[in-house]
């Protein structure tokens, strides 16, 4: 059974840095390429980042300008998230998806991890 | 890289169908036939109803189908089914490994 869970949200103050963490199982992880998703309170869903299986192929939305930076850790199944001067509408939860790997979409999501940015 | 735009509700009685509209521009959705669309009860993972414009995954019911037409795509419930009252969202590959998602439709089972 596939299984992803999300780590790592906190409450953090504006300007600080977090550091998210989905660990895989029940799936070949370096098979896959990995996504960051995230849903403001209120808000839709709002693709974050995609890494691929070997983290040659790296992009992000534009709207991040260079704050996030996802990598991966296939000797631990393991994709991160590292999220720099934190702003307040970065609060929401934030989800780990599995790429289907041929039709660009994402089959699989984790539950997410809850992500505050407040003083 | 702007949302694509949905209906922020659709409602429909049991055994109804209804049908959300997704508008991209010539940049994703106008573009790439790669068009999925995902339910997401609050609380839940979001599911994969709908890959490809119209193809389901293996598990997902064939009451739900969905098509392209230019900039546009939908996806049609059929038979609505009170479960199936959740947020639905269209995703786009918008080119260069970036996705875009819709701003998401309420469906509300009366």
């Amino acid at each position: 059974e596939v299984q992803l869970v999300e780590s790592g949200g906190d409450l953090v103050q504006p300007g600080r840095s977090l550091r998210l963490s989905c660990a895989a199982s029940g799936l070949p992880f370096d098979d896959y390429a990995m996504h960051w998703v995230r849903q403001a309170p209120g808000k839709g869903l709002e693709w974050v980042a995609g890494i691929s299986w070997n983290s040659g192929d790296i992009a992000y939305a534009d709207s991040l300008k260079g704050r996030f930076t996802i990598s991966r850790d296939n000797t631990k199944n393991s994709l991160y998230l590292q999220m720099n001067s934190l702003r307040p509408e970065d609060m929401g939860v934030y989800y780990c998806a599995k790429d289907s790997r041929f039709f660009n979409a994402f089959d699989f999501w984790g539950q997410g991890t809850v992500v505050t940015v407040s003083s | 890289q702007s949302a694509l735009t949905q209906p922020a509700s659709v409602s429909g009685s049991p055994g109804q169908s209804i049908t959300i509209s997704c508008t991209g521009t010539s940049s994703d959705v106008g573009t790439y036939n790669l068009v999925s669309w995902y339910q997401h009860h609050p609380g839940k993972a979001p599911k994969l109803m709908i890959y490809e414009v119209s193809k389901r995954p293996s598990g997902v019911s064939n009451r739900f189908s969905g098509s392209k037409s230019g900039d546009t795509a939908s996806l049609t419930i059929s038979g609505l089914q009170a479960e199936d009252e959740a947020d639905y969202y269209c995703c786009s590959y918008a080119g260069s490994s970036t996705y875009v998602f819709g701003i998401g439709t309420k469906v509300t089972v009366l």
